[in-house]
């Protein structure tokens, strides 16, 4: 089965820190995402990865930045971490052979409160 | 660009009830659809999805869902809900360029009473 694995959780940060979020995917899978998850809002795009060290800005990367040095690994980083940022932060990972149609796997995503 | 409105956010039925969640799409190409679950506390796994070909697709634990281009819809269906059903459920669209990443929508959730 693949398993994504996001590193926290659960976190608790104060504003202004930096904040790293770790996922790690174990099926040699091309494509990486960060998504944002809000009540009422759904799923947010962040970030997107194509391979290693690509990236693409999604629809909210204001504050954000990623980092993509191995392809098993894709990292969503907050500079300066703000109350705003409070949220579920989701990584999925997709096989690239499949283009557009492939199934989107999940990790269990990272509760990141800032205070 | 494309676009997913889910009607409703909450939706409530009885044990053994039809499920219904709606969803529209907005799309200037031929779109991939594309129905997500996520059970409390955890990532979010794929119900279905419809690509090309039978408009009629069927996916996981009873569930189905019907392309209707000229509705721009993509409606979820279950004959008979059962409790572990409950879940937030989402659609969510992408078009065929590889590597094109998934649009979702707001989500709704899904209660069953018994």
């Amino acid at each position: 089965d693949v398993k994504v694995t996001q590193s926290s959780r659960y976190l608790v940060k104060r504003t202004g820190e930096k904040v790293f979020l770790e996922c790690v995917q174990d099926m040699d899978h091309e494509n990486m995402f960060w998504y944002r998850q809000d009540p009422g809002l759904g799923l947010r795009l962040i970030y997107f990865s194509y391979d290693v060290k690509m990236k693409e800005k999604g629809d909210i990367p204001e504050g954000y930045s990623v980092s993509r040095e191995k392809k098993e690994r894709f990292s969503l980083i907050l500079e300066s971490a703000s109350t705003n940022q409070t949220s579920m932060y989701l990584c999925a990972s997709r096989v690239m052979g499949q283009g557009a149609i492939g199934e989107l796997f999940f990790g269990e995503g990272s509760r990141l409160t800032v205070l | 660009a494309q676009s997913v409105t889910q009607l409703g956010s909450h939706v409530s039925v009885s044990e053994g009830a039809l499920v219904l969640l709606r969803c529209n799409y907005s799309s200037s190409v031929p779109p991939y659809l594309f129905w997500y679950v996520q059970y409390p506390n955890q990532g979010l796994q794929l119900l279905l999805k419809y690509t090309t070909g039978a408009t009629l697709v069927k996916g996981i634990n009873g569930f189905e869902a019907e392309f209707k281009k000229s509705e721009t819809s993509f409606h979820l269906t279950k004959p008979s809900a059962h409790m572990s059903d409950a879940a937030e459920y989402f659609c969510a669209v992408t078009t065929f360029e590889a590597g094109t990443a998934l649009i979702f929508g707001k989500g709704t959730t899904l209660s069953v009473s018994s």
